[in-house]
């Protein structure tokens, strides 16, 4: 079965300073992960997908299947990244959903 | 472009008795999906329909059911309700079964069950 795990429920760094939130997964494909965020108010929203390779709002994560994780970075954090934030896995063949991990509060401190 | 739109935006009951929520995706969507979230627990994957089809179900009592209507809409009904039924119920809506990822979000419906 698969499982995506987020070990921290809340991080609170400064302004300016890096952020790492992580996400670890298991599961016996070959795995699809993605980060959705929601900010205050707003809905739950795609922030990127490791397929893309991309770097959205200055984030960015790589997955490492070695370590089984798809952690996500950011060198400065900016007050605005302060939101919920989401990892979740997609299966492959024909039951394709997208299991979510259980969050992570992100607060970035003045 | 208008988003996934869900109703009621709020649904108090109580235990024993049925709810019933609704869910219109994005024009041109094929795929819903139903979102469980309650406190603590993060998003629990209830269902998957598409093209009118259940194609999948997540780890929940058959009380929990629903339907896909041929405009793609979508229904999710929970009868005999329980109290740890209480949640913020979110749909969501993609292109179809063969794309892959990226879900659209509604803003979910809230129930209450006292």
């Amino acid at each position: 079965a698969q499982r995506v795990t987020q070990p921290e429920k809340l991080l609170s760094v400064f302004k300016g300073a890096p952020v790492e939130l992580k996400c670890n997964y298991s599961y016996s494909g070959s795995p699809e992960l993605f980060w959705y965020v929601q900010y205050s108010r707003q809905r739950l929203q795609l922030l990127l997908r490791h397929i893309s390779r991309e770097s959205i709002k200055g984030f960015t994560a790589d997955l490492n299947k070695g370590e089984t994780s798809f952690h996500l970075k950011k060198p400065f954090a900016q007050e605005e990244d302060s939101a919920m934030y989401y990892c979740a896995l997609i299966s492959s063949g024909s039951a394709r959903q997208l299991t979510f991990g259980s969050g992570t509060q992100l607060t970035v401190l003045p | 472009e208008a988003g996934v739109t869900q109703s009621p935006t709020h649904l108090i009951k109580t235990r024993g008795q049925q709810a019933t929520l609704r869910c219109s995706p994005i024009s041109g969507h094929t795929s819903v999906y139903w979102y469980q979230q309650a406190l603590g627990l993060g998003l629990q994957f209830l269902l998957w329909y598409d093209e009118g089809e259940e194609r999948n179900r997540g780890n929940f009592p058959p009380r929990f059911s629903g339907r896909q209507f041929p405009n793609y809409s979508s229904e999710l009904n929970v009868n005999a309700l329980e109290l740890e039924d209480s949640a913020l119920y979110l749909c969501a809506s993609s292109p179809g079964v063969r794309r892959t990822g990226e879900l659209f979000f509604g803003e979910g419906s809230r129930l209450t069950v006292l």
